[in-house]
C-alpha cells in the first residue's frame, strides 16, 4: 500500500519531443505528489507538484496530469531539451511528512 | 525555495572507523528532517524520521544503532554512520520539513560515502 510506481524505467526523447512518465499508487491517504528532477551526484529538487483536487497543473514545459479514480499521475515534459537529460522521481507525501518515492525513470534528450 | 546544506560532500574512510554528516537548513526552521540513503541507479531508500529534540523514527530494516541520528536543533541534524564497512558506500541525503507550514520537503546536495 505503500509503493508509487513508475515507469518507464528508462526513457529516450529526440530534441524538441515529448516525455511522459507514469506512476500510480495505492494508498487513498496520499495527499501530495511532487516531481523530482535530480542530475548525477547531486540531490533531488522539486520540479512540480499536484494536490488530488487538481487534475492538471501546468508549469512551463512541465505539465501534471491526474487520475484520482485511476491513481495515477504522469510528468509531461514538452519540447524536450537535452538539457532536461536526467532521472525523474515522482513522489507521494503524506499528512506526517514521508515521502514515498517511485523507482525513477533516467530520461536522455538526443540533439 | 529553502536551501538545505550538507557537509562532507564527499568522504572516504577506512573500514571500522565512524562518520558522520551533518544537514543542516540555513534560513528555515525545520521540524523534521528525513535521512535517505541512495545506491547507483536506484532510488531514494528512506532510512529514519528526525524531529528535533526527539528519538528518530527508523525504517524498518535500518539498523538505529548504525546509523545514528541527532537533531539537536531546529536547523542541524546529523547522522552518523558508526563502524562503517564497504557494504555502507552510498549517497546518504537529508531532507528538512518545516509541517506547521505544510510546505515541501527541501533536500541537501548528498554526501558521497565511500568505504574502503
Amino acid at each position: 500500500q505503500q509503493q508509487v510506481k513508475q515507469s518507464p524505467q528508462s526513457l529516450i526523447v529526440q530534441k524538441g519531443g515529448i516525455s511522459i512518465i507514469n506512476c500510480a499508487y495505492e494508498n487513498t491517504a496520499f495527499d501530495y505528489f511532487p516531481w523530482y528532477q535530480q542530475f548525477p551526484g547531486k540531490g533531488p529538487a522539486l520540479l512540480i507538484a499536484i494536490r488530488p483536487d487538481v487534475s492538471e497543473k501546468k508549469e512551463g514545459r512541465f505539465t501534471i496530469s491526474f487520475n484520482k479514480s485511476a491513481k495515477q499521475f504522469s510528468l509531461h515534459i514538452m519540447d524536450s531539451q537535452p538539457g532536461d537529460s536526467a532521472t525523474y522521481f515522482c513522489a507521494a507525501f503524506d499528512y506526517t511528512g514521508k515521502l514515498i518515492f517511485g523507482q525513477g525513470t533516467t530520461l536522455q534528450v538526443k540533439p | 525555495g529553502a536551501v538545505v546544506s550538507q557537509h562532507p560532500s564527499r568522504v572516504i574512510c577506512k573500514s571500522g572507523t565512524s562518520v558522520k554528516i551533518e544537514c543542516r537548513s540555513l534560513d528555515f526552521q525545520a521540524t523534521t528532517m528525513f535521512w535517505y540513503r541512495q545506491f547507483p541507479k536506484q532510488s531514494l531508500m528512506l532510512m529514519a524520521t528526525s524531529n528535533e529534540g526527539s528519538k528518530a523514527t527508523y525504517e524498518q530494516g535500518v539498523e538505529k544503532d548504525k546509523f545514528l541520528i541527532n537533531h539537536a536543533s531546529l536547523t542541524l541534524s546529523t547522522l552518523t554512520v558508526t563502524s562503517a564497512h564497504p557494504e555502507d558506500s552510498s549517497f546518504y541525503i537529508c531532507s528538512a520539513w518545516e509541517a506547521k507550514a505544510d510546505t515541501e520537503q527541501f533536500f541537501g546536495p548528498g554526501t558521497r560515502l565511500t568505504v574502503l
